[in-house]
């Protein structure tokens, strides 16, 4: 089956500016997590949506916002774009059953550049 | 989630086993390991998962020591596409509709294959 799939891959914005990325995850998976990497600070998990609802969030300030529709696709919106919001936004994806252990499929990213 | 050690980089010869150690001496009972790698420019990729007992897949395998206070994940036969950051990442199964789905990234162990 197809992977995560996200989009755009690159992005480049300036400060001020809003952003929208985009996440499709597999066929059947109806987590969907949202994590930001930078060098500095790594990889940092930003929030899970779960059948349209946000189950779980990091310590990311409101200006990082997400959804999810029904058919599982997730977008993720930052607003008042910094030049520390330049990132690797990754989008991983689960299908969150009872079966334990559920690994997370990763998505390749999309490249975000705020000048 | 409780924290893990590793060393930040190591190089491994082709063909070569590559063992990757990772300290985890908080972890509690009812914590599995997990360890997950980045090849460069990609998103994360899941490996293994064990709770005590030393568990092989077709990747890679992973010894728990009997105190669970360290592990150690085995590449058999490390080939060049094996360069990659690999992370332990320690955390509580999770189940259902529980909340413990997000991942908590280390800064991992950067290993370099070498031919």
């Amino acid at each position: 089956k197809a992977g995560v799939t996200q989009t755009p891959r690159y992005l480049i914005k300036t400060r001020g500016q809003q952003v929208t990325l985009s996440c499709s995850p597999i066929s059947g998976h109806r987590s969907v997590s949202w994590y930001q990497q930078t060098p500095g600070q790594g990889l940092q998990f930003l929030f899970e949506y779960f059948s349209e609802t946000q189950r779980n969030k990091g310590n990311f300030p409101g200006r990082f916002s997400g959804r999810q529709f029904s058919n599982s696709r997730s977008e993720m919106n930052v607003s008042t774009l910094e030049l520390g919001d330049s990132a690797l936004y990754l989008c991983a994806s689960s299908s969150r059953t009872l079966v334990p252990h559920n690994e997370q499929f990763f998505g390749p990213g999309t490249r975000l550049t705020v000048l | 989630d409780a924290k893990t050690t590793q060393p930040p980089s190591m190089d491994c010869a082709e063909g070569r086993a590559a063992n990757l150690p990772c300290n985890h001496s908080t972890i509690s009972g009812n914590e599995y390991v997990y360890w997950y790698r980045q090849i460069h420019s990609q998103g994360p990729q899941y490996i293994i998962h064990g709770l005590k007992n030393n568990e092989t897949n077709e990747m890679a395998s992973l010894i728990i020591t009997e105190d669970r206070k360290s592990s150690t994940l085995i590449l058999p036969h490390a080939t060049l596409r094996d360069t990659a950051v690999y992370y332990c990442i320690v955390r509580v199964a999770p189940s259902g509709g529980g909340s413990n789905y997000k991942l908590t990234f280390g800064k991992g162990t950067l290993l370099t294959v070498n031919p």
